[in-house]
């Protein structure tokens, strides 16, 4: 009874590099949401997707971030030329349903040097 | 801008003590209020979800109520132990899926 799976749960990178942070959600899971913990700050809401769309972005940034949930396979963060501001803690969670309970993973922690 | 509220920031107690901390939320737009539990270097550990006004949810000496009326829920830990040492969460659900967590009340309970 797996829960949900994120890697790495350390990642670095160099200003300008690309990141890629994976999530797999709870088995029978199909709702994905990302959310971002910059440093001294609380959690914040990023990204909702459900297989193959994307149903809130309301909090990605405008540039650089992007993400999807194929079909098959786990659910991708990607950040396209990283900069030191993207240094966080980027977690993940799924729920089965809508509006249902949210169980979240251990996260991946971004350092941008 | 939806806000949540925790408070205090962050508790000192002692082994045994009972203790409770408080979420303010906006009541407009309200669905549901999760409370989380985070202890460091795990994941946030789910430990309520409540929707209805006046409900009151209980999972062994943890037990929280909530009042969408008057936009706020109180988490009660009776007896602290010195493995109830986290960070709690609160965080609104409105009309939306994505959560609006607060910044969480730090507990320390000492032995």
């Amino acid at each position: 009874n797996a829960g949900v799976m994120q890697n790495p749960r350390h990642l670095v990178r160099r200003r300008g590099q690309e990141a890629r942070l994976r999530c797999s959600p709870m088995k029978g899971h199909s709702h994905v949401y990302w959310y971002r913990q910059l440093p001294e700050e609380g959690l914040k809401f990023m990204v909702y997707l459900q297989k193959e769309n994307i149903i809130d972005e309301s909090g990605m940034p405008k540039e650089r971030f992007s993400a999807e949930f194929p079909k098959e396979g786990p659910s991708i963060l990607r950040i396209q030329q990283v900069v030191r501001g993207d240094s966080a803690a980027y977690f993940c969670a799924s729920s089965l349903r809508q509006r249902e309970t949210q169980y979240f993973g251990p996260g991946t922690r971004l350092l941008v040097l | 801008i939806l806000n949540v509220e925790q408070s205090p920031q962050s508790l000192h107690v002692q082994e045994g003590d009972s203790t409770n901390f408080t979420c303010s939320f906006p009541s407009s737009n309200f669905y549901a209020l999760h409370w989380y539990r985070w202890e460091t270097a795990k994941s946030p550990e789910a430990l309520f979800v409540m929707t209805l006004n006046g409900d009151e949810k209980k999972k062994g000496r943890i037990s929280a109520t909530l009042n969408t009326k008057e936009g706020y829920s109180y988490l009660y830990i009776k007896g602290s132990q010195p493995e109830d040492s986290a960070t709690y969460l609160c965080a609104l659900s409105a009309n939306t899926d994505k959560l609006i967590f607060g910044t969480g009340t730090r507990l320390q309970v000492f032995p």
